[in-house]
């Protein structure tokens, strides 16, 4: 699986836009990208993932580069329960056989 | 509620004593793991399982024995736990192949081995 770099930690306003970056230069055709939360110590929490073509759910929006080496999640509206740390993580296909591989993350903090 | 639980949440035990943490999904999901979360190392894979009676090692079994007996239930076995083994756990699955691939992580179980 492709290596990924997120920065270590990033603040956002409440009420703005969070916008997480995430670089996988070495990313192959087959790999996809996938974020993950956790919430202090809780249990990661999916929130979005995709291919080649931006993505967007309930949750945030993922905007993927033509080139396929650099990622952002957009969390359009933070609010305070937003705060946590955020894992870009880029693993081959969309079966749920595989195992994530986490790294460091960025820890996201919301201010009021 | 679709869900993955954990017990115990909470446990601190002594060196060599055995333990169990069980983990259960209502979700009918073929994939089950464990990951333990440790400080400046992340989450690690201890051991997965992709169907009843089919578990295999991740990258830190050492220490850990898991069955799989049932579909629901993925079990983590502590035969003669140590102190290295203090550590925060997640039980996670999904639907296995072909499923859209949202992996359910539990709440986790701190553990403190003395």
């Amino acid at each position: 699986d492709a290596k990924t770099t997120q920065p270590p930690s990033m603040d956002c306003a409440e009420g703005r836009a969070a916008n997480l970056p995430c670089n996988h230069s070495t990313i192959s055709g087959n790999e996809y990208v996938y974020w993950y939360r956790q919430i202090h110590s809780q249990g990661p929490q999916y929130i979005i993932h995709g291919l080649k073509n931006n993505e967007t759910n309930e949750m945030a929006s993922l905007i993927i580069t033509e080139d396929r080496k650099s990622s952002t999640l957009i969390l359009p509206h933070a609010t305070l329960r937003d705060t946590a740390v955020y894992y870009c993580i880029v693993r081959v296909g969309s079966g749920g056989y595989n195992k994530l591989i986490f790294g460091a993350g960025t820890r996201l903090a919301v201010h009021p | 509620e679709a869900q993955v639980t954990q017990n115990p949440r909470y446990l601190i035990t002594v060196t060599g004593k055995k333990l169990t943490v069980t983990c259960s999904q209502n979700m009918n999901h073929e994939y089950m793991s464990w990951y333990r979360q440790d400080p400046g190392l992340g989450l690690r894979q201890i051991y997965y399982s992709m169907n009843v009676e089919v578990t295999d090692k991740g990258d830190v079994p050492e220490g850990y024995k898991v069955s799989r007996k049932e579909k629901r239930n993925f079990p983590l076995i502590l035969e003669s736990p140590s102190p290295n083994q203090t550590s925060l756990y997640f039980c996670a699955s999904s639907g296995g192949q072909g499923a859209y691939n949202e992996q359910f992580f539990g709440p986790g179980t701190r553990l403190t081995v003395l």
